[in-house]
This record gives structure tokens, sequence and C-alpha cells, in this order.
């Protein structure tokens, strides 16, 4: 059965700080990995997919890696805002493999 | 107009009641997946659909069921309700065809069994 964690399970940090969320798997027979974005009590938004074949995604101030040998995956934030304050959730899957949820980063940006 | 909808957003309801939650999806994908989120934790997966003759149980199906009533519509049942599934429920669709496979999410249905 895969498990996902995700670390830290909370992060506060200032506006303007990069920062640098983690997730690890731990069966990489997956097809891909996808990020989202949840604000409370919401629904979810799609950040980045990665596929099985490709090391990263960049979308704006996002990178998303993927290494899959070792089961691990990064989201990078740059230059961090307010208005990234949400759950961040991990869920590696695809293919015929059932995604899998983590419990999720929860990040406050300050200003 | 959302590619994916759910009725109701939200449902207010007493132990023992049937309740029945929708999903529609105008995307065109062949799977579907129904999931379950208490505060606090992440997604846990009730059933999934790959196709309209293919349904499976997930992880924590025990007091539900679903319906595949056609490729655009996945329906999750809740036989006789009781307070511990209070929760927030998302509906999912994706597509075997796409390479990437992503998954798109409904706005939700804040279901509270009393």
């Amino acid at each position: 059965k895969q498990e996902v964690t995700q670390i830290p399970a909370a992060l506060s940090v200032p506006e303007g700080e990069n920062l640098v969320l983690n997730c690890s798997f731990t069966d990489s027979a997956i097809y891909n990995l996808q990020w989202f974005r949840q604000d409370p009590g919401k629904g979810l938004t799609s950040l980045l997919l990665i596929q099985s074949s490709q090391r990263e995604q960049t979308s704006g101030r996002l990178n998303a890696s993927l290494d899959k040998s070792s089961g691990r995956s990064t989201l990078y934030i740059a230059a961090s805002q307010p208005g990234d304050s949400a759950t961040y959730l991990c869920v590696p899957g695809g293919g015929s493999y059932i995604p899998t949820f983590g419990r999720g980063t929860s990040l406050i940006v300050h200003p | 107009d959302a590619d994916v909808t759910q009725t109701p957003r939200n449902r207010i309801t007493k132990t023992g009641k049937r309740i029945m939650l929708e999903c529609s999806q105008t995307k065109g994908h062949d799977r579907m997946y129904w999931y379950r989120q208490d505060p606090g934790l992440g997604l846990q997966l009730i059933y999934y659909s790959f196709d309209v003759k293919d349904i499976n149980k997930g992880e924590i199906s025990d007091g539900y069921s679903v319906s595949r009533q056609a490729q655009a519509k996945f329906s999750l049942s809740l036989e006789s309700a009781i307070p511990n599934q209070t929760a927030l429920y998302f509906c999912a669709t994706s597509d075997s065809r796409e390479p990437a496979d992503t998954q798109y999410f409904g706005p939700g249905t804040r279901l509270t069994v009393l």
C-alpha cells in the first residue's frame, strides 16, 4: 500500500522567503505525481503534474521536482506571498495506480 | 460552467437517513473517484470507477455505495448515515487516454450528520 509523507506538516514564514515543501512515497511504481493547493474548506486546485518520465515542472514561482527512484518530490515556492497561504497536497498516482494523498503541508505566509 | 459539478454543496441530515451525493462531469473523462476529507487529514478514497462497468472499493468503502449511471455521472450513497460520516466529500475525474492522467476535482459537498 502506498504511503505518502509530507514534511513539514506546517510552516509559517514571512513574506518573500523561498520555500521547500517535501513529499516522500513508498511505492515508486507511479505514472505521475500531482501537487494540489487547497484553501480552508474549499476544493482542490491542481498546481503542477510531473509525469514519471520527467524530472521537473515549472509554473510561475512554483517548481516541482520528482525523483522516482528515491520516492521523493519537492515543491519549491519562490518569493512567497500572503496569497500563497494554503494547504499543499502531494499525490502520486496515474495509470492503473490509485491516487494516494498525503496529509499536506499547511503554509502561512504573513506580511 | 464548471467541468466537474457536485450536488448538493451542503447537506445536513439526521442519523439513519439515506443520502445521495451526485457528481457530473462534462470533460468526457472515463475515470471518476469519490473521496472524503476529515479536518486535518488528507483525502481518503471511498470508491473509484475506471469506466461505466468497472467500479472498485477504495480504502474506506464501508457504509457507502456508488452508482455509475453513465460515463458522466457517478453517485455516492450513504444508506444509513451516521455522525462519523460528517465530512467534506469530493468527486474527481481523470482521463486514461491522457499521458498525464491528471485529476480534476469538483467543489466538494459538506455533509453534516446529526
